[in-house]
């Protein structure tokens, strides 16, 4: 079965400074990632996608992600955070044509002024 | 285009009531999920419907969960009776295709439910 984790539950960072959100999953065959991010009072959106290629993929409002099979490994990364990144975090892994997705616990990131 | 809808926002019943949850999904899409949140966990997998037919029910938790998609349009999420540990955000998503998978879930806003 699969399964995600998300080593940080709850980071807080001052604006400008750079970010790194861990996230390991476990299964052993192809596998879709993703990151998802709840902004305050909103619903769940996707912020990138990783399906096959280039392990770096770049997402909506300067996030980045990197692909390391040999470590089961798809963090989340952005130069300089803004306060307006306050948020959820979630990372999501589907394997392949299997249509579930699972989600992990979920990182807070609170960025502070 | 409209986004997907949820119903209510937020039920607060007693233990033993019974409690519907309403989904409308993005129009045209085939794709409809259930997941729930309980504070500060994983948002968990319930079910997954293609059109009207369950393609995976692996995650309800138990009979006492019930779910429908007649039509293959608008799905409901019954809940009896309801007990203590029910309580939390159940998430409906929805996603394009049939076939291979698109990439990206929309989600609703979430039905905040707490039994007291």
């Amino acid at each position: 079965a699969q399964s995600v984790s998300q080593h940080n539950h709850h980071v807080i960072l001052s604006e400008a400074a750079s970010l790194e959100l861990g996230c390991n999953y476990s299964y052993g065959g192809t596998v879709n990632l993703f990151w998802y991010v709840q902004y305050p009072g909103q619903h769940l959106q996707l912020l990138l996608k990783y399906f096959s290629g280039d392990p770096l993929v770049k997402g909506i409002k300067g996030f980045e992600a990197e692909f390391i099979k040999s470590k089961f490994s798809f963090n989340l990364r952005k130069p300089s955070v803004q306060w307006s990144d306050t948020a959820e975090y979630f990372c999501a892994v589907n394997s392949g044509g299997y249509q579930k997705v699972t989600f992990g616990t979920g990182t807070k990131l609170q960025v502070i002024p | 285009e409209a986004g997907v809808t949820q119903f209510p926002s937020h039920s607060v019943i007693e233990k033993g009531q019974t409690v519907t949850l309403r989904c409308d999904p993005i129009s045209g899409h085939d794709n409809l999920y259930w997941y729930r949140r309980v504070m500060g966990k994983e948002i968990k997998f319930l079910l997954h419907f293609v059109k009207e037919s369950k393609q995976d029910e692996s995650g309800m938790p138990n009979n006492r969960f019930l779910a429908e998609r007649t039509g293959g349009t608008y799905s409901t999420l019954k809940v009896q009776p309801a007990e203590l540990e029910d309580s939390g955000v159940y998430f409906c998503a929805s996603s394009q295709g049939t076939g291979g998978y698109t990439g990206e879930l929309f989600f609703g806003e979430g039905s905040r439910l707490t039994v007291l």
